[in-house]
């Protein structure tokens, strides 16, 4: 089974717009932290913002924000006045943290490709 | 400075060929990542090096063979590859703290053809 569920292959939004990219996981696990990466068509996967499992309040960083809903296991990044510079493809990350053992590999989803139009 | 560098950016290589990437970073981490990745698909992870030893390998053919001479440098040597193996190679770094915060760090990539 998928533990990082990305359910929008690819969306579009249209300038200066704000927009969703949903992110759901699976993990058993207390302790775990939640990462948004995008990867522009050069390739460099560019860290976005972090969400940890215990932190009450939602992430933001400018204009990315996290929809943090732990109860539904879900890590939704909302993009605000989107700019053309935010085509890309976005992957959500987990790390998890098993009886006070974090483990060194992080989980990516499948991504979403996102276009934004002018 | 979250740098994270790279070399080459392309490089192209035939199946009796031997070569070596390299990345590095100045940012004092001591976890660093081999990713492989294929158009349109999500990185897959290859090698962990935690404070120079290795930690993970993800079963990965021997034809690709790690090495972290130092804290700061990671490499990956190539030898014998085969068409399939072409895909962007990724190189992270991450503090290496052990904990869920540790925030992996990405090189541009190189991008690796196989003839």
């Amino acid at each position: 089974a998928q533990k990082i569920t990305q359910t929008q292959p690819g969306m579009f939004v249209q300038e200066k717009e704000a927009v969703t990219l949903d992110c759901t996981y699976d993990t058993s696990d207390q302790s775990y932290g939640l990462f948004w990466y995008k990867q522009p068509s050069s390739g460099e996967m560019i860290f976005l913002i972090y969400q940890g499992s215990y932190d009450e309040q939602n992430a933001t960083e400018g204009r990315y924000s996290l929809n943090f809903q732990k109860a539904r296991k879900s890590a939704n990044l909302v993009i605000s006045a989107s700019q053309l510079g935010d085509s890309a493809m976005y992957f959500c990350a987990m790390r998890e943290s098993r009886r006070g053992l974090t483990y060194d590999k992080v989980i990516f989803g499948p991504g979403t490709s996102l276009s934004v139009i002018p | 400075d979250t740098e994270v560098t790279q070399t080459p950016k392309h490089l192209v290589m035939g199946m009796t060929n031997k070569k070596s990437l390299k990345c590095e970073q100045h940012m004092g981490h001591r976890a660093m990542y081999w990713y492989k990745q294929k158009a349109k698909k999500p990185p897959e992870l290859m090698f962990v090096y935690s404070y120079e030893k290795l930690s993970i390998n993800e079963s990965v053919p021997s034809r690709f063979s790690p090495e972290c001479p130092n804290s700061s440098l990671l490499n990956l040597h190539l030898h014998a590859l085969q068409p399939e193996d072409s895909a962007l190679y990724l190189c992270a770094s991450s503090q290496g703290t052990g904990t869920v915060t540790d925030t992996q760090y990405f090189g541009p990539g190189t991008r690796l053809t196989v003839l």
